[in-house]
């Protein structure tokens, strides 16, 4: 079945550490997006990738790191330096070119 | 880079009442415009998408959207919702910048159908 998987749903951890969320896509899409969702404040947008070995920050880049070493996989890692890093994480694939995004089931992170 | 706004954070209607969101963007060039639902506990799925072509389009469950590229306005509609329209609805550009198309997702509206 093709998809997008992120994994865990449900995250914890303790403040100070770094985590690492997983988002695997096997729709051959060159394009990767991580987002995070806060109430009423919309998607906000991370990092995005066109392309493997390439990405570039979003709006709200900082306290977060990426990498795009293969073309189904984009991890993100929230690191101890993001702020407010308890939120509900999506990430998205899509062809090049604008075309339509397809999601993931989301990953709740929360740090305590 | 590109912006979205939604005007309505909350929107409550009664079974049967009419729909529109509005949805404004601000980018000069050339965007791809999508509407996105999330039902309660679910994935975001997309409702529909204007690419080119008919400034309104049609989605699934009888939505539809009209484009109106001098207002850059890209509003969601329904004639008669349902008590299963209750979500959250985001509208979203793709537009080209900085040499690779960026995804931008307005706040959203909650939708609240009351039976």
């Amino acid at each position: 079945d093709g998809g997008i998987t992120q994994s865990p749903k449900y995250l914890f951890r303790k403040e100070g550490q770094n985590v690492t969320l997983s988002c695997e896509q096997n729709l051959n899409h060159d394009a990767m997006y991580w987002y995070r969702q806060d109430p009423g404040q919309g998607l906000r947008l991370i990092y995005y990738s066109q392309i493997v070995n390439d990405f570039q920050k979003g709006d709200i880049a900082e306290g977060y790191s990426v990498s795009r070493e293969k073309k189904e996989s984009f991890p993100l890692t929230v690191t101890s330096a993001q702020k407010n890093p308890t939120a509900f994480y999506l990430c998205a694939s899509s062809t090049q070119g604008g075309t339509e995004a397809f999601f993931g089931q989301g990953t709740r992170l929360t740090v305590v | 880079a590109q912006s979205v706004s939604q005007h309505n954070h909350h929107v409550i209607l009664s079974e049967a009442a009419s729909l529109e969101l509005g949805c404004n963007y601000s980018y000069g060039g050339t965007v791809n415009l999508f509407w996105y639902v999330q039902y309660p506990g679910q994935h975001l799925q997309l409702l529909l998408k204007y690419f080119s072509g008919d400034p309104l389009v049609k989605g699934i469950k009888g939505f539809e959207a009209e484009f109106i590229k001098s207002k850059f306005s890209f509003n969601l509609r329904k004639p008669s919702v349902q008590w299963s329209d209750t979500a959250e609805y985001f509208c979203a550009v793709n537009a080209r910048w900085a040499g690779s198309y960026q995804l931008t997702f307005g706040k959203g509206t909650k939708l609240s159908v009351i039976p």
